[in-house]
Order: C-alpha cells, then structure tokens, then sequence
C-alpha cells in the first residue's frame, strides 16, 4: 500500500538560512509525488510535483525537489527562506489510473527573523 | 483568488442540527473531492466525484450526504454530527482522476460541532 512518512512534524529555521524538508513514500512503482503548501486559514496549494524525467523538478516560490528512487524520497529545498514560507507542508504520492492521493502528516514550518 | 470556493468559512453547529456546505470549482475540471483535516492527522479522503458520479465513499459515516449536482458543484450535507466531527473540510478538484491530474483546494470550512 501506498504510505508517506514526513520525519519532522516541526522545523524552525532563521530567514535567509536554507531548508530541506523531509519525504519518505512507500509505492511499488514509480510513483507520481507532490508537495503542497498549507499557510493559516489557508487550503493547500500545489508547490510542485514530479512525474518522470529530471529528478530535480522546480516549482513556485523558489522551490525545489529531488526524486532518489534508490532513498524513496523527494524532499523538498529552498537556499534562503523568507518569513512568508512560514507554513504548513506536505508531501503527498499517488499512482496508478486513480487520483488518490496519499499525504503525509505535514510539516509545520517557523521561521524567525 | 483561489478557483474553488468553499463556503461557509466557518460553521457553529449542534448535534441536532442539519447544515450543509458548498463547494463551487470555476477551473472546469471533472473530478471533484472531499476532505477532512483534523488536527494531528493526515488528511482523510472522504468522497470523490467524477463527472457528477461518486466514485469513492472513504468509509464515511451517513451523517455526512454528499451532493454533486454538476462537475461544479458539491455539496456536504451534516447532520447529527458528533463533537469529533469539528474540523476543517476542504474541497478539491482536479481535471481527471489520474495520479497526474493535480488537486485545487478550496479554502475549507472551519465546523465546530457543540
């Protein structure tokens, strides 16, 4: 079955410091992968996904992921945090034929000035 | 501005009482979603919609009703709902069902139930 670990339920980094944010999935294919981001009050919006090809896929806000096949993960990077990624994120797979989409915890990011 | 709309953004409800929220999508996407999140717990699928058609019911207990009349609208109907049912559900759509067609959420409803 398809499961998503996300390691760090908090990290607090200062602003300008880099991130990487952790994702661990379980997934008998090649799976499709996905990060969203949840700021307060907010619903989730797309920060990036992965499909196939590059391994390094790119998305908004200055964010990036890496695909490992060989680790099963695809965590998420930005080299300098602003205070507005103050947020909530999450990985999230999916396979298949069917939309459905696994998430993981979250990962509730703070950053200090 | 978000291009699904959930309204209301926040519902006080008691046990007794029978509710329903919305969900409109202006993306003209095919697939429609419900989801609850709880604090401290992954997101739950509850429902999915595809062309107005249920195509999952996540185990959800019948004192939640879902409703599509068209692919650009849904609805969840409450009622008798139970102090753990307090949450934040959110709509979604996608253009497909696929693991390739990405999810739009909605801004979710706040419920507390009393």
């Amino acid at each position: 079955a398809q499961s998503v670990t996300q390691p760090d339920i908090h990290i607090t980094v200062s602003e300008g410091a880099s991130l990487e944010l952790r994702c661990n999935y379980s997934y008998g294919a090649t799976p499709y992968l996905f990060w969203y981001v949840q700021s307060p009050g907010q619903g989730l919006q797309l920060l990036l996904k992965y499909f196939s090809g590059d391994t390094l896929v790119q998305g908004i806000k200055g964010f990036e992921a890496e695909f490992k096949r060989s680790q099963s993960s695809f965590n998420l990077r930005k080299p300098s945090v602003h205070w507005s990624d103050a947020a909530e994120y999450f990985c999230a797979v999916s396979g298949g034929g069917y939309n459905k989409l696994i998430f993981g915890a979250g990962t509730r990011l703070a950053v200090h000035p | 501005e978000t291009g699904v709309t959930q309204t209301p953004r926040h519902l006080v409800m008691g046990m007794t009482n029978k509710k329903s929220l919305k969900c409109e999508q202006h993306l003209g996407h095919n697939a429609m979603y419900w989801y609850k999140q709880s604090a401290k717990k992954p997101l739950e699928l509850m429902f999915v919609y595809n062309f107005k058609e249920q195509t999952e019911n996540n185990s959800v207990p019948s004192r939640f009703s879902p409703e599509c009349p068209n692919s650009s609208h849904l609805f969840l109907h409450l009622h008798t709902l139970q102090p753990e049912d307090s949450a934040l559900y959110l709509c979604a759509s996608s253009q497909e069902l696929g693991g390739n067609s990405p999810l739009h959420f909605g801004n979710g409803t706040r419920l507390t139930v009393t």
